[in-house]
């Protein structure tokens, strides 16, 4: 069963935009994690903020997490091209282990 | 350093055949982690082992789905008899302990059942 959900479903936006994907979840997580898949890659990990904090930087990406929403977003700056892919928010509960994913955003980067 | 690997990367088969799927994770990695993936969907978690344990097999169905992770190391995914609805991508994942850690994900197995 899918933990949780995603929105937009798909975000279609132009080079040098900004990108704002959503996530929401149900249970109390221990983390929430980012992952990027495009055909070329597989799944790869983009991110990973812990139940504890609040919000989280790497490079281009931001992302955020509000804990009493059950609810993250991934922010992608100056968006590129090669950001085309499918982005999904994972969560990892108290007790570890199993990773839930959630249906993913579908972004596609007009140059 | 070499990734997760899987194989094969493509099957097609005749429903009611058997097949099996192939994982090497990253060396050293305890947790090995295999999800199937519909088209258009997010990886859902058929099996979870932490070394050779299967500690979390609730998703997978058993009744003609099973799974072996000899000496903690590689594992195989089998499913038989295969129906049409299995059709979809398999994907390996390992990590390096049971924590707040990422999963590494191999490039899957793509799976059709005709």
């Amino acid at each position: 069963s899918q933990q949780g959900e995603e929105d937009p479903q798909a975000l279609s936006i132009q080079e040098g935009e900004n990108a704002t994907m959503n996530c929401s979840y149900k249970t109390s997580i221990n983390n929430l994690q980012w992952y990027r898949q495009n055909s070329g890659r597989g799944l790869v990990h983009l991110i990973l903020i812990r139940s504890n904090e609040r919000e989280k930087h790497s490079g281009r990406l931001r992302v955020t997490l509000d804990t009493s929403k059950k609810s993250s977003s991934l922010l992608i700056t100056a968006s590129r091209a090669a950001d085309t892919a499918s982005y999904f928010c994972a969560t990892q509960g108290t007790s570890y282990g199993k990773l839930t994913f959630g249906q993913g955003t579908i972004l596609t980067v007009h140059p | 350093e070499a990734g997760v690997v899987q194989s094969p990367r493509y099957k097609i088969i005749e429903k009611k055949q058997p097949v099996a799927f192939w994982c090497n994770p990253i060396s050293g990695h305890n947790t090995l982690y295999w999800y199937r993936q519909n088209l258009g969907q997010g990886p859902e978690l058929l099996i979870r082992y932490e070394n050779e344990e299967a500690v979390d097999d609730s998703q997978l169905p058993k009744d003609r789905f099973s799974a072996e992770r000899l000496k903690g190391v590689d594992s195989t995914l089998k499913i038989q008899p295969a129906e049409l609805g299995d059709s979809a991508v398999y994907l390996c994942a390992s990590s390096s302990e049971l924590g707040a850690t990422e999963a590494f994900f191999g490039q899957g197995t793509r799976l059709t059942v005709v």
